[in-house]
């Protein structure tokens, strides 16, 4: 089991340019998430999906799209990138049936810098 | 607002004692919270769920405790250890299936 993987680790954008991170869950899971995390902040949800086929903003949704491709993998796309989108992205994921139905399975994250 | 505060200063504590750590919250009625740990470079791992009839949660050497009229929750670290070193994010659902983050509070065990 892999739990949730995240593809890449690490990435350099220039503004303007555009990228897709990508996300994938081998636990079955019904819901995923996508967060940023910033110094200070705290993680902040951009968008999630509850189910296959479902996606839902967040708190902060603005210059980013969300693809629920299969109910494995959840790609969150930039379109056009801005240096405040600078930061560490977190997919997660949560099991919506059985015991554990609340705590999410975070992948490793992408750190993105936009120059 | 929804608010989650957590004391953003390190807390520095030698090894063998207890740390303890708050997450206070407003503007919320939660049906429970949640504490995680993460380690530098890597995504955050659950520890604990508390519900709100529950008064104190424990695992191994953690406590966890839920005062919903005080909206506050306590994170204890019994006999710490060096490689409890991590930050702590406390966690709250602002709604069905999400969760909103607090900033987290680091801990530092010194031998």
């Amino acid at each position: 089991n892999a739990g949730v993987t995240q593809t890449p680790k690490f990435q350099v954008l220039k503004t303007g340019q555009s990228m897709t991170l990508q996300c994938a869950q081998d636990m079955n899971h019904n819901s995923m998430y996508w967060y940023r995390q910033d110094p200070g902040m705290g993680l902040r949800l951009i968008y999630y999906s509850a189910s296959e086929g479902t996606t839902d903003k967040g708190e902060v949704p603005n210059g980013y799209n969300v693809s629920r491709l299969n109910k494995r993998e959840f790609s969150l796309r930039l379109e056009s990138a801005a240096p405040s989108q600078t930061s560490v992205y977190f997919c997660a994921s949560r099991d919506t049936g059985g015991p554990s139905t609340y705590e999410q399975y975070f992948g490793p994250g992408t750190r993105l810098t936009v120059t | 607002s929804q608010k989650i505060e957590q004391n953003s200063e390190a807390l520095n504590i030698q090894e063998g004692k207890t740390a303890t750590l708050t997450c206070n919250y407003t503007n919320y009625s939660p049906a429970y919270l949640q504490w995680y740990r993460q380690d530098p470079g890597r995504g955050p791992v659950f520890l604990l769920l508390i519900r709100e009839n529950e008064k104190e949660k424990r695992k191994e050497r953690l406590k966890v405790t839920f005062d919903t009229t005080l909206k506050q929750s306590l994170f204890h670290i019994t006999a710490s250890q060096p490689a409890d070193s991590a930050t702590y994010l406390c966690a709250l659902p602002p709604s069905w299936g999400k969760l909103q983050f607090g900033a987290g509070t680091q801990v530092v065990v010194t031998p």
